[in-house]
């Protein structure tokens, strides 16, 4: 159980273009997602925290306007990276709570999707 | 956000031999995990830890979470060359979840 998927798995794209990244959670509903940031070779950045039905809350740094998320279901969470720029490219990971695993908020992640804007 | 502290950064082994790895907080959390993230990939799930002293194993791993909440260790036994890839840790409040900065494993066949 607590499989999450991410779709597209990779994407390259042209300078200004907007780019859709979808996250669900497949055997389990997820109230909160969680949208990563990660650069070669460092940790995991916390973009936002996002949860069903309500706005996203967005790390101190990180655009909203640019960075649009949507929560709309239990089991689908998107993050839209609006007109994308090269400094964009990057590796986008979610991830999503499941509390029906009888922990309090353990994380599990999504495959990951490569952004490369060109 | 507050990063925790992992140790070490990176370590070479010989297939065979255990590792150990650990990371330390100056915040106490309720849920200590280990995550291990291979390239182009997301975290994999190892190990979560829910009580302060709780020890817990999954196959070759064992971890454990520190009885004073600001710490915790993964211990790999007998590793193997599949085992290579970076190990986080993450100490988690509620939603908020804080990680390690990794330990790149390379194991020597």
């Amino acid at each position: 159980g607590a499989v999450v998927s991410q779709h597209p798995s990779r994407v390259i794209c042209k300078s200004g273009t907007s780019v859709k990244i979808e996250c669900r959670s497949l055997d389990f509903q997820a109230t909160t997602m969680f949208w990563y940031r990660q650069f070669p070779k460092q940790s995991l950045m916390l973009m936002a925290t996002s949860n069903e039905g309500s706005k996203a809350t967005y790390e101190q740094g990180v655009e909203k306007d640019k960075f649009l998320i949507n929560h709309a279901s239990l089991t689908l969470s998107t993050l839209t990276v609006t007109s994308a720029h090269p400094e964009d490219s990057s590796f986008y990971i979610c991830s999503a709570s499941n509390r029906l695993a009888g922990s309090t908020d353990t994380q599990y992640f999504g495959p990951g999707t490569r952004l490369t804007v060109l | 956000g507050q990063q925790l502290n992992q140790s070490p950064q990176s370590m070479f082994i010989q297939e065979g031999e255990d590792v150990s790895m650990n990371c330390t907080s100056s915040s106490i959390f309720n849920t200590w995990l280990w995550y291990k993230q291979e390239p182009g990939e997301g975290p994999v799930l190892l190990i979560a830890l829910y009580k302060a002293g709780e020890l817990t194993s999954n196959g070759r791993l064992t971890a454990q979470f520190g009885i004073t909440r600001k710490d915790s260790f993964l211990n790999i036994s007998a590793s193997i060359p599949s085992d290579v890839g970076i190990y986080f840790c993450a100490g988690l409040n509620n939603n908020d979840m804080r990680f390690g900065a990794g330990t790149r494993l390379t194991v020597k066949p």
